[in-house]
């Protein structure tokens, strides 16, 4: 069975600095795509950036980037330019050929001025 | 503008009760989900539906039941027979069953048990 690890249950960032979320998986399928969602206090999830496994190049949104190594299945998020409205919970999230989403535990992410 | 809504966003069951969350989108999309987040746990898979008047058990399915008789409603009722159901209940749909393009979700219902 797929399963998805986040190591961080914590981190914190100053602001206007850079953080990166580690995400690792495991899987014995070939073609799947990874997702990073982000909770606010809202509690509403947003969906932040995916990554399709055929592709090797690393998805990018703005200030949000991926670092996807397939061989090591690690997914790790990074967060340039870190703003206060960043603080939030942050998902890791794997698709299964199932069409089943199976997520991280999470990391909390916390933002200092 | 489309969306999910998500009612009530507080619930209150007490004990030996079935509750039904509701889930309605206006997204036109086939496919929609119920997950459970708990503490430090992620969201599990309750029930999923990928078209109409079909729907399959996700991971922790026991004390729960669903219906989808229309395709912009998936409401989530919760029985008695489960027995811890203090949570957070989020919906999510997506298009045609193809999650490879995320979901979108609701803003969920917190149900406690009195």
């Amino acid at each position: 069975a797929q399963t998805v690890t986040q190591s961080q249950p914590e981190m914190s960032v100053q602001e206007a600095e850079t953080v990166t979320l580690s995400c690792t998986y495991d899987t014995s399928e070939s073609d799947y795509y990874l997702f990073w969602y982000k909770q606010p206090p809202s509690r509403q999830m947003i969906l932040v950036i995916r990554q399709e496994a055929y592709k090797q190049q690393n998805a990018t949104e703005n200030r949000f980037s991926v670092n996807f190594q397939k061989a090591a299945k690690s997914f790790s998020l990074k967060i340039s330019d870190s703003q206060l409205g960043d603080a939030a919970m942050y998902f890791c999230a794997y698709r299964t050929s199932y069409d089943k989403v199976i997520f991280g535990p999470g990391t909390s992410l916390s933002v200092i001025p | 503008d489309g969306g999910i809504t998500q009612s009530p966003k507080y619930l209150f069951r007490k004990e030996g009760q079935n509750v039904t969350l509701s889930c309605e989108q206006n997204l036109n999309h086939d496919a929609m989900y119920w997950y459970r987040q708990d503490p430090g746990q992620g969201l599990r898979l309750i029930y999923y539906s990928q078209i109409v008047n079909d729907f399959q058990k996700g991971d922790i399915a026991e004390g729960y039941s669903v219906s989808r008789e229309k395709k912009e409603s998936f409401p989530l009722t919760v029985t008695s027979a489960q027995k811890n159901p203090t949570a957070f209940y989020l919906c999510a749909s997506s298009l045609g069953g193809g999650t490879a393009y995320g979901y979108t979700f609701g803003s969920g219902t917190r149900l406690t048990v009195v």
